[in-house]
């Protein structure tokens, strides 16, 4: 059974930094590009970033670039984001997916002070 | 960036009936377009990927079309489990952009 399980979420103050994580299971995690997304309370969903199956090449929304970082550990199955210089308008829950065809149930990222 | 419109933003519906949801790209993207479901407090669920591709384990009752910049998304025989947000997204060049979501209600 493919599952994806967020953590890593929680409260912290503009300017602030978190580290998401997403543990995968029952599926070629190395294999496999994975995305993140989040979605802001009353609002749409937003794609964040994502990586391919080696790391190689990450790419991401214009809106995070320089203070949000992808990475992986395929040893662990594990993916990452570092989450910088954390804004008001970065309070969302964020979803770890699997190629955009699987996800989790997210972690909430609140940034406030 | 590409730009995603869906509409309607909102549609109320019976059970039973068929609704059709649209997403125009504001450039041509092929067919990589794909179709989520999402419901309160739930994570996303895929239902359509290259625009008319089934994923699996979604019943037949959703179905997809379109190709270049103009998509469907159709729900046959709706049921009280398929009220819920939908969105498109392109995935033809980064970022990844989402349609703002159709919000499907009970009438």
């Amino acid at each position: 059974e493919v599952q994806l399980v967020e953590s890593g979420g929680g409260l912290v103050q503009p300017g602030g930094s978190l580290r998401l994580s997403c543990a995968a299971s029952g599926f070629s995690f190395s294999d496999s590009w994975m995305d993140w997304v989040r979605r802001a309370p009353g609002k749409g969903l937003e794609w964040v970033a994502n990586i391919n199956p080696d790391g190689s090449e990450k790419y991401y929304v214009d809106s995070v670039k320089g203070r949000f970082t992808i990475s992986r550990d395929n040893a662990k199955n594990s993916l990452y984001l570092q989450v910088n210089s954390l804004r008001a308008e970065d309070t969302a829950v964020y979803f770890c997916s699997r190629s955009l065809n699987f996800w989790g149930q997210g972690t909430l990222v609140t940034v406030s002070s | 960036d590409i730009q995603m419109t869906q509409s309607p933003s909102s549609l109320s519906a019976s059970v039973g009936d068929r609704v059709t949801i649209t997403c125009r790209a504001s450039q041509g993207i092929a067919n990589y377009l794909s179709w989520f479901q999402q419901k309160p407090g739930k994570a996303p669920k895929a239902l359509i990927y290259g625009a008319s591709s089934l994923q699996s384990g979604v019943p037949s009752k959703f179905s997809g079309s379109g190709s270049g910049t103009d998509f469907t998304l159709t729900i046959s025989g709706l049921q009280p489990e398929d009220f819920a947000i939908y969105y498109c997204l392109q995935y033809d060049s980064y970022p990844r952009t989402f349609g703002q979501g159709t919000k499907v209600e009970i009438k």
